[in-house]
């Protein structure tokens, strides 16, 4: 079954406890990105990448962190989470190539930051 | 950042009514989207639009995009409480390489 993973899908931590959000997609897709959606704002890019070793930042990177060392990886780092970070995010892949491609979106990992 | 503005925020109509979400921007898309969001998921894609003035049907729902490619709407008939969900435009512009920008969403609740 085609889909995108992201784990943890519920985390609860504290100002400054560095943490990893994973995120793998098993259909081959060049491009991955990571969302954050907060009430009123919609989805908000925070980094994205076209293909493996290539990251971009998107509106929102400030204390966020990616790499793409694996085209099915693109995990999320937060070096030093504050209360501001806390969110429900959202890791994408598609096809690379075509600008209507469809978003495929994991199922969310929401994370609260005391 | 293009700015994309979608409206109603939120919407909360009976069973059977019609209802229109609308997604409007300032600049020309190249593309648009519609996603539906329902809770505890991620989005899920309901159509792209790329031609001014086109229309695409998906059962009760019609979606359409304005001739200058500045707007589109969603219109759902006969509302059912299994519309019930956030619905999400996202829009594409030319050189943004695949960078999609998605409006605020409109939160849509049908009651029986």
């Amino acid at each position: 079954e085609a889909q995108v993973t992201q784990n943890p899908r519920y985390l609860i931590t504290v100002t400054g406890k560095k943490l990893t959000v994973t995120c793998s997609q098993n259909m081959n897709h060049e491009y991955m990105s990571w969302y954050r959606q907060d009430p009123g704002l919609g989805l908000r890019q925070i980094y994205y990448s076209m293909n493996v070793e290539v990251t971009d930042k998107g509106d929102v990177p400030e204390g966020y962190k990616v790499s793409r060392k694996e085209k099915r990886n693109f995990p999320l780092i937060l070096e030093s989470p504050s209360p501001n970070q806390t969110s429900l995010y959202f890791c994408a892949s598609t096809r690379f190539g075509t600008s209507t491609g469809e978003l495929f979106f994991g199922e969310g990992s929401r994370l609260t930051v005391l | 950042t293009q700015l994309l503005e979608q409206s109603p925020q939120f919407l909360s109509i009976q069973e059977g009514e019609n209802l229109t979400v609308y997604c409007n921007s300032s600049s020309v898309f190249s593309s648009l989207q519609w996603y539906r969001q329902e809770p505890g998921e991620g989005p899920v894609l309901l159509v792209t639009v790329v031609t001014g003035g086109e229309v695409k049907k998906l059962k009760r729902l019609t979606f359409q995009f304005g001739d200058a490619r500045k707007d589109s709407s969603l219109h759902i008939t006969a509302a059912q409480p299994g519309d019930t969900g956030l619905y999400l435009c996202a829009g594409a512009w030319r050189g943004s390489a695949r960078q999609l920008t998605f409006g605020s969403g409109t939160q849509l609740t049908v009651l029986p």
